[in-house]
């Protein structure tokens, strides 16, 4: 069925360490990829999205990888700081349905 | 320009009683997203509409649930019957066409007592 795992749950990172969360999805049809961010009483926001057409994608200190074979895709954040610190989410778009499946969240944090 | 709008932001109901949650997209935006967030957790999908139709209605968890959306615009979730189980963060995201992305309202915190 529809399924989006995402891994770990909480991360706690260093400030100026890097921090990487990663995601496996079952529609192997799957052809969109986005990254949300959640801060606490917001709705979550788009901060990079990937298509199955490339195998990377990189916006200043974020980047995310696709392996198509392998039905997963992580998110790297490099050099993080305090406002990184926030709830992100995986999703794949399913292609059967034209909706948007959403991982469980990883609850990232930043240490000082 | 205008974001997603949800109305209300928050929403205390007793048990038994109906409530009527209220989102306005982004204008143009012909997809519009209902989500379900409990306490800590993921988003669950509950239901999408292409314009005026919902194509997937297989996220609604009960048939206490309903949602339409009128004009290709503004849209309600309607729950009928309040349980405490229905206590959540209901969010809506619409999108300029189905698989672009999603833009999010900041939900409404629903409380049933």
């Amino acid at each position: 069925g529809e399924n989006v795992e995402q891994h770990p749950s909480t991360l706690s990172v260093q400030e100026g360490d890097s921090a990487v969360i990663k995601c496996t999805y079952s529609d192997s049809a799957s052809n969109y990829f986005p990254w949300y961010k959640q801060e606490l009483g917001k709705g979550p926001q788009l901060i990079i999205d990937i298509r199955s057409n490339v195998g990377e994608k990189k916006d200043q200190r974020i980047a995310v990888t696709l392996n198509k074979t392998a039905k997963h895709f992580s998110l790297h954040i490099t050099e993080t700081q305090p406002e990184d610190s926030a709830v992100y989410f995986c999703a794949a778009l399913w292609s059967s349905a034209s909706k948007i499946i959403f991982g469980s969240g990883t609850r990232l944090s930043i240490r000082p | 320009g205008a974001g997603v709008s949800q109305s209300p932001s928050n929403k205390v109901t007793e048990k038994g009683k109906d409530v009527e949650l209220r989102c306005d997209p982004i204008s143009g935006h012909t997809a519009l997203y209902w989500y379900r967030q409990s306490l800590g957790q993921g988003l669950e999908f509950l239901i999408y509409f292409q314009g005026n139709s919902a194509p997937d209605k297989s996220g609604l968890p009960s048939d206490r649930f309903s949602a339409e959306r009128t004009g290709g615009s503004v849209s309600t979730l309607t729950i009928q019957r309040t349980q405490q189980e229905d206590s959540a963060v209901y969010l809506c995201a619409s999108s300029l066409f189905e698989g672009s992305p999603l833009h999010f309202g900041n939900g409404t915190r629903l409380t049933v007592t």
